[in-house]
């Protein structure tokens, strides 16, 4: 059973304190990728990753970290110094080739703010 | 920042009516998606139609691109109330990651 599991489904966060967003793929894809989303609005690159050990910023990275130790994980760090962190948060992956070809998805995260 | 601009920004349509969504991007592109988001869930990948292509068919969903215009359009014939969701373009912006435009929410009504 293939495809990008995200955890957890909701995530509340207090003042002050951070937290982290699982991401895992069995898909055997080389790049991933966090996006935000707020409501009625498209998708907002937060960072992405063509590799492990590598990854780059996108548009909308202040107050977000990341890490590729692995291939098959991607989580995203939502620091303290994001402030209005209240969205939906997807992951995907997608094997590049000379363009970026199909994405896949997870089914997302909601962060609240308590 | 966006690259697509879907319109319109919501349809509303009865069952076994054609949907037409439209998107126009700014930049030149090696290709261009298509994704649906039902609420609250992952975005799903419809179709992919590279720049070298016009029009490109599957199942009951249509896609035709004008490279010209800088534009895009997604027929979904014949739909059903199972058609309701957000409907994205995507565009690579000839780089290594996809900029979205900001959807159209598609209502069938059955």
């Amino acid at each position: 059973d293939g495809g990008i599991t995200q955890s957890p489904k909701y995530l509340f966060r207090k003042e002050g304190q951070n937290v982290t967003l699982s991401c895992e793929q069995n898909l055997n894809h080389d790049a991933m990728y966090w996006y935000r989303q707020d409501p009625g609005q498209g998708l907002r690159l937060i960072y992405y990753s063509q590799i492990v050990n590598d990854f780059q910023k996108g548009d909308i990275a202040e107050g977000y970290s990341v890490s590729r130790e692995k291939k098959e994980s991607f989580p995203l760090t939502v620091t303290s110094a994001q402030k209005n962190p209240t969205a939906f948060y997807l992951c995907a992956s997608s094997s590049p080739g000379t363009s970026v070809e199909t994405q896949y998805f997870g089914p997302g995260t909601r962060l609240l703010v308590l | 920042s966006q690259q697509g601009e879907e319109d319109p920004q919501a349809l509303s349509i009865q069952e076994g009516e054609n949907a037409t969504m439209n998107c126009s991007y700014k930049t030149s592109i090696n290709n261009l998606q298509w994704y649906r988001q039902n609420s609250g869930r992952g975005l799903v990948h419809l179709i992919l139609i590279r720049s070298n292509e016009r029009e490109k068919h599957s199942g009951r969903l249509r896609v035709t691109l004008d490279t010209s215009k800088k534009s895009s359009s997604l027929l979904i014939t014949a739909s059903r109330a199972a058609d309701t969701a957000s409907y994205f373009c995507a565009t690579d912006r000839n780089t290594d990651k996809l900029i979205f435009g900001t959807g159209t929410r598609l209502q069938v009504f059955p």
